[in-house]
């Protein structure tokens, strides 16, 4: 049982860029959700989701998107990568039934 | 909308000492309460949750939280630290029925010898 994956641990990104950070759970959770975290501001909403084909914006979604095709999988898209987004990104997923969100190891995002 | 407050950026305790971590939040329905713990690296890795019922919640590795709706707060506590405590604390309101997390800007724990 892995729990939360996310691919890749690290990445440099030049400005303008594009990518997908990927995340992938095997505990059939209902919810999952993106955090970015930053020195002294904890973590911070990007997007949620509570079921497939079902996202919702949570506090710092500007610059990101996300899909959720399937129950698995819920990848977070830089669509232009620029200096603030520069960041710790979590991954979570929670069952609807037992709450408790159960976070992947991060992935660590530097834009130059 | 939902807010967390943790008002110690930064504790220092002595091993062997208890611990109490505040945590206050704003959430206008009864909350669904949560802290995490993360270590140097690490990804957070939950520690206990509230719900309703019994307002002294058990978690794991010895620590303990205990709600108190007048007061809005939701503090974890430890009767005694050991070196590995050592860590990041963060207390999290749940919203929309614990669809999503709103976390405290954390506090960091330091254990002195």
């Amino acid at each position: 049982n892995a729990g939360v994956t996310q691919t890749p641990k690290f990445q440099v990104l030049k400005t303008g860029q594009s990518m997908t950070l990927q995340c992938a759970q095997d505990m059939n959770h209902e919810y999952m959700s993106w955090y970015r975290q930053d020195p002294g501001m904890g973590l911070r909403l990007i997007h949620y989701s509570v079921g497939a084909g079902i996202t919702d914006q949570g506090e710092v979604p500007n610059g990101y998107n996300v899909s959720r095709s399937t129950t698995e999988d819920f990848p977070l898209r830089l669509l232009s990568a620029a200096p603030s987004q520069t960041s710790v990104y979590f991954c979570a997923s929670s069952s609807q039934l037992n709450y408790g969100y159960t976070f992947g190891s991060g992935t660590r995002l530097t834009v130059v | 909308a939902q807010s967390v407050t943790q008002p110690d950026i930064h504790i220092t305790v002595s091993e062997g000492a208890s611990l109490e971590l505040r945590c206050n939040y704003s959430y206008g329905a009864t909350p669904y309460l949560f802290w995490y713990v993360q270590s140097p690296g690490q990804g957070l890795q939950l520690l206990l949750k509230y719900f309703s019922g019994d307002t002294l919640v058990q978690g794991i590795k010895g620590f303990e939280a205990e709600f108190k709706r007048s007061q809005s707060s939701f503090n974890l506590r430890k009767p005694s630290v050991h070196w590995s405590d050592a860590a990041e604390y963060f207390c999290a309101v749940g919203a929309q029925g614990a669809q999503k997390l709103v976390f405290g800007q954390g506090t960091r724990l330091t254990i002195n010898p």
